[in-house]
């Protein structure tokens, strides 16, 4: 069974810019999470989608937004770009939300904001 | 804000089994304590979880405290490629039923040939 795949790998952006992101679960999983993972602040939780729907949401602030599509494919977007941006995104699927279950990890995406 | 404490790094050698400690002395009753791990270069991956009692898994078995305030990762023979940072993480329930994965900043295992 193919795994989760998120496109691009790598990026390079310029401050101010937008940026999308996008996160391919493992088939017949639902739901669909995002993190960010820096050095200083380590894995912190974005958000969690299920069924289309914004489930549950991390402390980050509204520049940070994603979406879930009817096939369960994710995308997340940041907008105006901050260097502290800079980070390794991963995105995690799961058969179903809720507290008990198994994530499954993409390889993440290495977002570089100049 | 983080519920979990584990040390910065451990150190093994190879074949010799490793355990690798949490403290989660704010657990609530309902809480799941679930262990990942993450590989260099690579996203993280589900190791275990537990409630109360003991697990075990192909991959390691989880020792869960009477109390259930701290738990404690065992890898029966570690391997090179047991080489990573392992992360205990608490379900961080808010109200309304959300539930936002806390992670620590882990613990980095370091296995010798």
């Amino acid at each position: 069974k193919a795994g989760v795949t998120q496109t691009p790998r790598y990026l390079i952006k310029t401050r101010g810019q937008q940026v999308t992101l996008s996160c391919s679960p493992i088939s017949g999983h639902r739901s669909v999470s995002w993190y960010q993972q820096t050095p200083g602040q380590g894995l912190q939780f974005l958000f969690e989608y299920f069924s289309e729907t914004q489930r549950n949401k991390g402390n980050f602030p509204g520049r940070f937004s994603g979406r879930q599509f009817s096939n369960s494919r994710s995308e997340m977007n940041v907008s105006t770009l901050e260097l502290g941006d800079s980070a390794l995104y991963l995105c995690a699927s799961s058969l179903t939300t809720g507290a008990y279950y198994e994530q499954y990890f993409g390889p993440g995406t290495r977002l570089t904001v100049t | 804000d983080a519920k979990t404490t584990q040390p910065n790094s451990m150190e093994s050698n190879e074949e010799e089994p490793v355990h690798l400690p949490c403290n989660h002395s704010t657990i609530s009753g309902t809480d799941y304590i679930h262990w990942y791990r993450q590989l260099p270069s690579q996203g993280p991956e589900y190791v275990i979880h537990g409630l109360t009692s003991n697990v075990n898994n192909r991959m390691a078995s989880l020792a869960i405290a009477e109390d259930r305030k701290s738990s404690t990762l065992i890898l029966h023979r570690a391997t090179l490629r047991d080489a990573a940072v392992y992360y205990c993480i608490l379900r961080d329930l808010r109200s309304g039923g959300s539930y936002i994965p806390t992670f620590g900043r882990g613990t980095s295992l370091i296995v010798h040939p």
